[in-house]
């Protein structure tokens, strides 16, 4: 199948700071990528969708200037999360779709805010 | 709005036995696809069957089957001869060509030896 690479898989970062988050597509181009946000034991959260070259789409109740999405290439979606704040804490996951719907993920990044 | 429901927080399977984890969804759409991802302690989602909607046959991988009712809006997953490898969390997902994904809240599931 194809491979989704996230990075970094753990983050420490202190709180006020911005953090950034690599999702890349190794081996297939991905318009689109997903970006979710996972909360311990609970179920993957759409936080919003990136598309190559134009703006994200976030879903309703995602704060748009906290959770910066960039769809720079068609290989790469970056998710900066921005004056990171320890309610932030969470695990992060990207995924990218074929033309077969099929969604591939990245290996996830969990984010803690100290 | 598409919603996806498991309604089995948690299952346990006796080694070599056999489980069906269950899911309904709601939607409008007639073309889509279902999903089963598995979620290891590690974390990784790792897809384990896939249905297309205009399909009537049930798809199968291995020991995984799915009972897909698409009346019903059903899409339950068997596991055979259930593995000590199998224990994880599982999603079922719903998704139309592309849009994002829907998730169910999961169903952890436990096999013992």
């Amino acid at each position: 199948g194809a491979v989704v690479s996230q990075h970094p898989s753990r983050v420490i970062c202190k709180s006020g700071t911005s953090v950034k988050i690599e999702c890349r597509s190794l081996d297939f181009q991905a318009t689109t990528m997903f970006w979710y946000r996972q909360f311990p034991k609970k179920s993957l959260m759409l936080m919003a969708t990136s598309n190559e070259g134009s703006k994200a789409t976030y879903e309703q109740g995602v704060e748009k200037d906290k959770f910066l999405i960039n769809h720079a290439s068609l290989t790469l979606s970056t998710l900066t999360v921005t004056s990171a704040h320890p309610e932030d804490s969470s695990f992060y996951i990207c995924s990218a779709r074929t033309e077969n719907t099929e969604a591939f993920f990245g290996q996830g990044t969990r984010l803690t805010v100290v | 709005a598409q919603t996806v429901t498991q309604s089995q927080p948690e299952m346990s399977v006796q080694e070599a036995e056999t489980v069906t984890l269950s899911c309904t969804y709601d939607t409008s759409e007639s073309d889509y696809y279902l999903f089963w991802y598995k979620q290891p302690p590690s974390r990784q989602m790792i897809l384990v069957i896939r249905q297309e909607a205009y399909k009537q046959q049930n798809a199968t991988e291995n020991r995984f089957s799915v009972n897909f009712q698409k009346a019903a809006k059903s899409f339950s997953l068997k596991i055979s001869d259930s593995q000590l490898g199998d224990a994880a969390m599982y999603f079922c997902a719903y998704g139309v060509i592309n849009n994002d994904m829907r998730f169910g809240a999961g169903t952890r599931l436990t096999v013992k030896p």
